[in-house]
């Protein structure tokens, strides 16, 4: 079965520090990964996708994603985190044969002024 | 385009009563998701449409849930007869193709007392 691992569930970082969001995903196929961002009292809105090609996927607000298919991680990451980052960010498969995305429980980003 | 549309934003009902979500999805869109959030669960799949049809309803928790698409424009979601245990925050989402971006509506965020 596939699913979706997201070994942080809260991460706490100052202002302007680096952070890294982790994320690993069991598939034995070929998956398409993506990770959304979900601010307070909001939908998720995507953020960045890998479906081919080059492993470090650039996504919107400075946000950068390595995928890695030997570890199968898809961990996100931002040199410089601002105040207003702070939300909940999710990490999502999508089996290429398959129509369903799978998503993670989720990690909670907080910025500390 | 406006997004995706969901209404009501709130709702407060009490148990034993129906409980209509409804949802426009993005113009164009063929493909819609409804989700469930809860702290306790995470984000959950309930059921999803393909051209106004249902593809697979195996998230949807019970036959008090059932959820219908009559066209391409419009979507409801509904619980009868509703429980505590189904206070959560209801998602629908749009996407173009089934490996296209999900686009997320704002959410309901339903209490059952």
């Amino acid at each position: 079965a596939q699913s979706v691992t997201q070994l942080d569930s809260q991460v706490p970082v100052f202002e302007e520090a680096p952070v890294e969001l982790r994320c690993n995903y069991s598939s034995s196929v070929s998956v398409y990964l993506f990770w959304y961002v979900q601010y307070p009292n909001q939908g998720l809105q995507l953020l960045l996708k890998y479906l081919s090609g080059s492993t470090l996927v650039k996504g919107i607000n400075g946000f950068e994603a390595e995928f890695n298919k030997s570890q199968t991680s898809f961990h996100l990451r931002k040199p410089s985190v601002h105040i207003s980052d702070t939300a909940e960010y999710f990490c999502a498969v999508h089996k290429t044969s398959y129509d369903k995305v799978i998503f993670g429980p989720g990690t909670s980003l907080s910025v500390i002024p | 385009d406006a997004g995706v549309i969901q209404s009501p934003r709130h709702e407060v009902t009490e148990m034993g009563q129906e409980v209509t979500l409804r949802c426009k999805p993005i113009s164009g869109h063929d493909y819609l998701f409804w989700y469930r959030q809860t702290m306790m669960r995470g984000l959950e799949l309930l059921i999803y449409f393909n051209n106004n049809v249902p593809i697979d309803d195996s998230g949807m928790p019970e036959d008090r849930f059932s959820a219908k698409m009559p066209n391409a424009s419009f979507s409801t979601l509904k619980i009868q007869p509703s429980e505590p245990r189904d206070s959560a925050v209801y998602f629908c989402a749009s996407s173009f193709g089934s490996k296209g971006d999900q686009y997320f509506g704002p959410g309901t965020r339903l209490l059952v007392l």
